[in-house]
Parts: structure tokens; sequence; C-alpha cells
């Protein structure tokens, strides 16, 4: 299997709720990303893991917890989230050199709906 | 305040017409980048932009980027309804330069 996979592609859950999504790359990247898409809005950085190392939290709340065990695998914890989370969740990764970035490979997306 | 501002947020056109979207920014970026992303699928890259100024083609579509690296626009050429999607153009910020900020797309529809 090549490319970026993530698990699973659509996810409801409640409130009081705990599930994690996954992502998995095959590609041989040391960086990897998770972003927050929703109606309307931009896509928006979560988190970043350069070289497993998380790098980057942008102002996330506690309800998401990032875990990245390996440079091929990235979780996200899911917890008490509210109404306004549900949105789709893309994962990517990138090789980083350093300096130029070279693309990212996004893979299908979580659809996450929270009642 | 959005980093990067994309124009149009739609457009409809009809099979063979030319279009151009366009992406702006105040800031300036050491690369710029073109995705498009289908219903039920993550972005796909299409093209980097680095050197101010500069012309890349893919098929039927232009890319340019501005000589400030502060803007650019994509030109497609005889729209097909294939390239029905949403164009997201990124910018490169960030010290190692690999995280992205993405403006918030054209949507695009090409009826045959």
């Amino acid at each position: 299997e090549t490319g970026v996979t993530q698990t699973p592609r659509h996810l409801v859950m409640g409130m009081t709720n705990k599930k994690s999504l996954k992502c998995e790359q095959h590609l041989g990247h040391n960086a990897m990303y998770w972003y927050k898409q929703s109606a309307k809005k931009p896509l928006e950085l979560m988190f970043v893991y350069n070289f497993k190392e998380q790098t980057e939290n942008n102002s996330v709340p506690s309800r998401f917890s990032p875990e990245c065990p390996n440079s091929s695998h990235l979780f996200l914890h899911l917890h008490t989230l509210q109404p306004e989370d549900s949105a789709l969740y893309l994962c990517a990764s990138s090789q980083v050199p350093g300096g130029l970035p070279r693309g990212y490979t996004f893979g299908s997306g979580t659809r996450l709906t929270v009642v | 305040t959005q980093l990067l501002e994309q124009s149009p947020q739609f457009l409809s056109i009809q099979e063979g017409e030319n279009l151009t979207v366009y992406c702006n920014s105040s800031s300036v970026f050491s690369s710029l980048q073109w995705y498009r992303q289908e219903p039920g699928e993550g972005p796909v890259l299409l093209v980097t932009v680095v050197t101010g100024g500069e012309v890349k083609k893919l098929k039927r579509l232009t890319f340019q980027f501005g000589d400030a690296r502060k803007d650019s626009s994509l030109h497609i050429t005889a729209a097909q309804p294939g390239d029905t999607g949403l164009y997201l153009c990124a910018g490169a910020v960030g010290n190692a330069g690999n995280m992205l900020t993405f403006g918030g797309g054209t949507r695009l529809m090409v009826k045959p």
C-alpha cells in the first residue's frame, strides 16, 4: 500500500465518547501533520511532527491529543468533543530536508460528526 | 486575519471556457503551492513555484508566481468537467519551511 491512509473514513461520536483517528504513511517521509477542514473556512493547521517530535501546536484545545509513535504513524485522540468540532480531519506527510517544502501528500480524511 | 486570500470563491463556467483564479497576500513566501481537492478526498499537489516571476505549465494549467513572491495565479485554458474541484493555494511558513498556510480556496464547477 502506498501514500497516506486515514482511518476511519467516517466517524460519528457523542460528546462524551473517546475515539482516535489513525494516519499511516508509506512514503518514507519524516514530517506529519494534522489539519482541520471546516465548511467555509481555510484548512487549519493543528499539529506538526518533524522526526516524531511535535514542533507545532497551533493553539488547539486539549480535547484533541496527538500521538506520533514513529515517523510512519500519527494518531489524533479525541475526547469530550463539541458539535463545532465536526469537520473533515486531514492528515498529511512531507519530506523535510530543511528549506523548501516539496509538497504535502494528504490522506483522504476522516469526516467527523459530533452529536 | 487570513494570510492568503483567494478569489473568486466560487466559479461556474461552461466547458471550453478559460478562467483565472488568484491567490494574494501581504506576506512574502519562500514558495507557493497549488492543490486541487475533489469531494471526499484530500488535496492533491499540482505545482510548486519558487522564484519570483516564475511561470509553470501543466498541460492546460498555467501557474504564475508574482515578482515579489506575494501572489500567484492559476489560469486554465479550455476548461473541462474533469477540472471541477476546490483549488487551494498554500504558502510556506515557519523556520523549517515545511509548514503550509492555506487560502480559503476557489470552488470551480465546469458544466458540460
